[in-house]
């Protein structure tokens, strides 16, 4: 089976702009959570959807949503960037039967 | 809330030396716990994980934990470092194990030659 792929890889934006990240989950996985890994505050949980619907969300202002297709794929989306939204963005595709989590490359977002 | 505490942020040790790396863990329920690794402009692989069916969990590349729960303690061990072990290692909890993972904030292992 193919892993979890993340497209853009890397992304560089300019504050204020908006950013959509995309991620598509493992064949039959039909959950996908979202983590931002920055040096300070480490991983932390941005949200999950399960069949296209959001079951949990992380402490995280509005300016991050997110949203699941038919398909699994799912998209994250930033708006209004701000410097502090610089950070490796982590896709991470469920086994719910086993509860594994298997993530996906990242994508690099610098914001200038 | 749970919550999870890496001992020592960076741990250096000499080729074919014991690897150690501590871990401790914070939860209302019985915890299911996971090692990941991450080397350098990659994501998370999963190394192990414990979900109450074994204290003593193995997982690939010759590593493997012990959940100690009058410790509250999962640490992660190898017998024998290789250079190829140089990576940054997270601890995570989850309360069932298909709730969000709580990481820890990591501890890079260097191996010397």
């Amino acid at each position: 089976k193919a892993g979890v792929t993340q497209t853009p890889r890397y992304l560089i934006k300019t504050r204020g702009q908006q950013v959509t990240l995309s991620c598509s989950p493992i064949s039959g996985h039909r959950s996908v959570s979202w983590y931002q890994q920055t040096p300070g505050q480490g991983l932390q949980f941005l949200f999950e959807y399960f069949s296209e619907t959001q079951r949990n969300k992380g402490n995280f202002p509005g300016r991050f949503s997110g949203r699941q297709f038919s398909n699994s794929r799912s998209e994250m989306n930033v708006s209004t960037l701000e410097l502090g939204d610089s950070a490796l963005y982590l896709c991470a595709s469920r086994d719910r039967a086993i509860q594994e989590q298997y993530f996906g490359p990242g994508t690099r977002l610098t914001v200038t | 809330a749970q919550s999870v505490t890496q001992l020592g942020s960076h741990v250096s040790v000499s080729e074919g030396a014991l690897v150690l790396l501590r871990c401790n863990y914070s939860s209302s329920v019985p915890p299911y716990l996971f090692w990941y690794v991450q080397y350098p402009n990659q994501g998370l692989q999963l190394l192990l994980k414990y979900t109450s069916a074994a204290t003593l969990v193995k997982g690939i590349n010759g590593f493997e934990a012990e959940f100690k729960k009058s410790e509250t303690s999962f640490h992660l061990t190898k017998p024998s470092a290789h250079m190829s072990d140089a990576a940054e290692y997270f601890c995570a909890v989850s309360d069932s194990g298909n709730t969000p993972l709580v990481f820890g904030k990591g501890t890079r292992l260097s191996v010397i030659a």
